[in-house]
């Protein structure tokens, strides 16, 4: 079975400096996909920046960049240069591209990230 | 991408009646999903809405209590139905256009019941 782990219920962060969310997950498959999702006070669930398990350089977007390391099966994100609007609840995803589990995501809790000014 | 616009936003509901929400998505998709979040929990899916046939639930979800329709590639209706109080939650929507590829979301139902 695939599960995701996201260990950290909240994080808070000073505006402007740089915070991580890690996020763990365990699967017996070797091709697969990580997301990282941002859902605001508003409900709406964005997309932030995915990686495929078969790329070996990690994604980065903008502020935004993670570290992946696949045989530690760790997914972690890194926001730099944090700003107001980055505050909002992070869900790490898995997505499996076979098999049974075939398209569904595996969510984490979340983490509740709060940017101070 | 693609644009999906869930209806209603909010509702609230008398226990023991049913609410049908609405799911559009602006070009045709393959895979379309729904998911229920509980207040301050994760995503939990409730099932797979199959174009033209019944939808694929998942473990502890059942056709009776969220009967689902997606009669094209466009369009998806969850109903809620003989709400109680334990329904509350927000109620999403969701989108794959190709199975190796992320997940985009409707702006989510919030559902109280009282």
């Amino acid at each position: 079975a695939q599960t995701v782990t996201q260990s950290q219920p909240e994080m808070s962060v000073q505006e402007a400096e740089t915070v991580t969310l890690s996020c763990t997950y365990d699967t017996s498959e070797n091709n697969y996909y990580l997301f990282w999702y941002k859902q605001p006070p508003s409900r709406q669930m964005i997309l932030v920046i995915r990686q495929e398990a078969y790329k070996q350089q990690n994604a980065t977007e903008n502020r935004f960049s993670v570290n992946f390391q696949k045989a530690a099966k760790s997914f972690s994100l890194k926001i730099s240069d944090s700003q107001l609007g980055d505050t909002a609840m992070y869900f790490c995803a898995f997505i499996s591209d076979r098999g049974s589990t075939l398209g569904r995501l595996y969510f984490g809790r979340g983490t509740q990230l709060t940017v101070w000014p | 991408s693609a644009v999906i616009s869930q209806k209603p936003s909010r509702d609230i509901c008398q226990r023991g009646t049913s609410l049908t929400i609405q799911c559009q998505v602006d070009s045709q998709v393959t895979m379309m999903f729904w998911y229920r979040q509980q207040p301050g929990q994760s995503l939990t899916l409730i099932a797979t809405a199959n174009q033209g046939s019944e939808a694929t639930y998942e473990s502890g979800f059942v056709i009776d209590k969220f009967p689902i329709s997606r009669p094209n590639l466009t369009f998806s209706t969850l109903t809620v139905s003989n709400m109680s109080p334990e329904d509350s939650s927000i109620y999403l929507c969701s989108m794959k256009l190709t199975v190796n590829t992320e997940a985009f979301f409707g702006q989510g139902t919030r559902l109280t019941v009282v």
